[in-house]
């Protein structure tokens, strides 16, 4: 089966360092773009970044540029989102997504579950 | 970047109803749009890709056409499994936006 398993909840204070990871299974780890999504308390979907595990290629939000760290370790098939110094504003959920492959542009086909930060001190 | 911009935000309907649901891009994106489906407590799921092709397993009520800057998704008879929150998405060039929704609930 094809999927991609996120890392449990976290709760962090501001200025805390954080990690979250993304593995994936059932596929070529290595052939798909995989992204980050954000999603607020009650709000929409909000693209952060995205990173072929292939070659670490990695391309970020404008918005978000800065603010988060994206990577990947193909040995173990896992992306991670990472931030140095939490806010309170990054308390949101985070979904991992694959890009689907084919000949040019390609939707996100393959979702995590979430996962879920909380930043409050 | 390419703005996306839904309507209705809210859509109140009955189970057996026809239902249109707009997304409008600041710019061309030729076809390369998504429509994803969320439920409350769960991930998105691709619905529809490049504006009107039906992604694997999804009933064929739900149809998606547009092109250029203009895009709908209809589902023809709403069935009780599918009051969600649907949204847009361009994948056209980096970074890939959202739109910022609609709520489809029950009347």
């Amino acid at each position: 089966e094809v999927q991609l398993v996120q890392s449990g909840a976290e709760v962090k204070k501001p200025g805390e360092s954080l990690k979250i990871s993304c593995k994936g299974s059932g596929y070529s780890f290595t052939s798909h773009w995989i992204a980050w999504v954000r999603q607020m308390p009650g709000k929409g979907l909000e693209w952060v970044g995205i990173i072929h595990p292939g070659d670490s290629d990695t391309r970020y939000s404008p918005s978000l540029q800065g603010q988060v760290i994206i990577s990947a370790d193909k040995s173990i098939n896992t992306a991670y989102l990472q931030w140095r110094s939490l806010e309170a504003s990054d308390t949101a959920i985070f979904y991992c997504a694959r890009r689907s492959l084919g000949i040019s542009h390609n939707p996100f086909d393959i979702w995590g579950q979430g996962t879920v930060v909380t930043v409050s001190s | 970047d390419i703005q996306m911009t839904q309507s209705p935000s809210t859509l109140s309907a009955s189970v057996g109803d026809r239902v249109t649901i707009t997304c409008r891009a600041s710019q061309s994106i030729s076809d390369w749009l998504a429509w994803y489906q969320q439920k409350p407590g769960k991930a998105p799921d691709l619905l529809i890709y490049k504006a009107s092709n039906l992604q694997s397993g999804v009933p064929s009520r739900f149809s998606g056409s547009g092109s250029g800057t203009e895009f709908t998704l209809t589902i023809s008879s709403l069935q009780p499994d599918d009051f969600a929150t649907y949204y847009c998405q361009h994948y056209n060039n980096y970074p890939y936006t959202f739109g910022r929704g609609t709520k489809l609930d029950i009347k």
